[in-house]
């Protein structure tokens, strides 16, 4: 079974200053993806960053950087220069990595993010 | 290209009444997914097409919800009667079939239901 774990509900920053959001993660699949998706307040999710389990670097995306330790089952989402914008809730995933057959995704309970001015 | 499509946005209906709910994913993406979210939870999947089959719907309270994917393009998610707690919003993504790297999930907009 795949578990998504998100400890941070509520997190603060600063505008300009970098923020980490914690996600950590159990599951039996030997081969998946990690993903983080923004939900602004108008609903959308938005894909942000992917991280396979087998990437040999952490996967970067403009301001945007994935924070990958394997053996912690961690995928930590930094978000560098933090912009009013980035408010919203974050969310991070896993799906499974095999094609055909059937993929489930996870999701994590979240983590709202606000950025003070 | 096009992203996933959905329909309509804002829905507002008395318990025991009727919705569904319309959802057109990008062309080409085999994986259809319906995910309800209700506020300051994540989604919640209730059901996953491949194709035209459904490859797992054990969140879905078959008792008062269904959905389909006949042609396995489009899909349309029904609730009949609907409860108080079903207010949500209902969101449907579409994904290529899995590999490596894994596809990413790509979401509608979502459909935010109020029950009343």
């Amino acid at each position: 079974a795949q578990k998504i774990t998100q400890t941070q509900p509520g997190m603060f920053v600063q505008e300009k200053e970098a923020v980490t959001l914690d996600c950590t993660y159990d599951t039996s699949d030997p081969s998946y993806g990690l993903f983080w998706y923004k939900q602004p307040s108008s609903g959308e999710m938005i894909f942000l960053i992917y991280q396979g389990s087998y990437d040999q670097q952490n996967a970067t995306e403009g301001r945007y950087s994935l924070n990958f330790q394997k053996a912690r089952k961690s995928a930590n989402l930094v978000i560098s220069a933090s912009q009013l914008g980035d408010s919203a809730m974050y969310f991070c995933a896993m799906r499974p990595t095999h094609s055909g057959g059937y993929q489930k995704v996870t999701f994590g309970t979240g983590t709202k993010l606000q950025v003070i001015p | 290209e096009a992203g996933v499509a959905q329909s309509p946005r804002y829905k507002i209906i008395e318990k025991r009444q009727s919705v569904a709910f319309w959802c057109n994913p990008i062309s080409g993406h085999a994986t259809l997914y319906w995910y309800q979210q209700i506020l300051g939870q994540g989604p919640k999947l209730l059901i996953q097409f491949q194709n035209n089959g459904v490859v797992d719907d054990s969140q879905l309270p078959k008792d008062r919800f269904s959905a389909e994917r006949l042609k396995g393009v489009d899909s349309t998610l029904k609730i009949q009667p609907a409860k108080l707690e079903d207010s949500a919003v209902y969101l449907c993504a579409s994904s290529l079939d899995g590999g490596a790297p894994v596809p990413p999930l790509h979401f509608g907009n979502g459909t935010r239901l109020t029950v009343t």
